[in-house]
């Protein structure tokens, strides 16, 4: 199985700052990693897919990048909305795998 | 719009079989290159994919469940069921069924908003 190694597992921001997360994973998954916001109670929702294209709908402060084994997702500028777990997955080779997820807490 | 619900049992005993049920509107799952998928995340965990259902019948699983998982689906009434035999406390988990179509293969486009399932004697 390929893992999926995220970090941090939390983080506490201002508004207005820049959030970057992390995804590794334990081999090639070429350009396959996707990102989603996932907030209590509500259902996960993708904001990024193929490592850095915008899901229909999603705001232009979110991005990603990546390719290979590194991947990365930034909020340009937090704001309160953004309070949510965020969580990374391969989709390169079955089973898909996820990563641990990342908090984001407003300071 | 497409939506996801997901239904079942709350409790349920150790050894017991889970039967979930994902009702889905606004695709079908007759048409080309869609599926739906069961994901779930144990309380405090990483989400864990467990089972995919295509279009064609095609059905993929978590070699984690072994043999325990069934997925199927009912086209004429837009579901989708998985079934989990001899379930433990380690299966204890929010359950969560959701929406794919190619090009996007296995990316989990839309999700429902998941239901609890405790396993407790």
């Amino acid at each position: 199985d390929i893992q999926m190694t995220q970090s941090p597992s939390s983080l506490s921001a201002s508004v207005g700052d820049r959030v970057t997360i992390t995804c590794q994973a334990s081999q090639d998954i070429r350009f396959r990693a996707h990102w989603y916001q996932h907030k209590p109670g509500k259902a996960p929702k993708l904001l990024i897919y193929d490592a850095s294209a915008l899901e229909s709908g999603v705001p232009s402060r979110f991005s990603g990048s990546g390719s290979g084994t590194d991947f990365t997702f930034t909020i340009s500028s937090l704001r309160p909305d953004d309070i949510a777990t965020y969580f990374c997955q391969q989709s390169d080779s079955l089973p898909l795998t996820f990563g641990g997820g990342t908090k984001v807490e407003i300071k | 719009q497409i939506t996801l619900k997901e239904s079942g049992p709350t409790l349920l005993k150790p050894t017991q079989t889970l039967t979930l049920t994902c009702t889905f509107s606004g695709f079908s799952l007759k048409t080309h290159g869609v599926g739906v998928g069961w994901i779930r995340q144990p309380p405090g965990k990483a989400p864990e994919w467990l089972s995919l259902i295509y279009w064609d019948d095609t059905k993929r699983y978590s070699p984690s469940l072994k043999t325990r998982a069934t997925i199927t689906k009912d086209t004429s009434k837009n579901q989708v069921v998985l079934t989990m035999a001899n379930m433990d406390p380690v299966d204890t988990a929010t359950y969560y069924c959701a929406y794919s179509q190619s090009p996007l293969d296995y990316v989990l486009q839309i999700w429902g908003q998941g239901t609890l399932v405790t396993v407790s004697s």
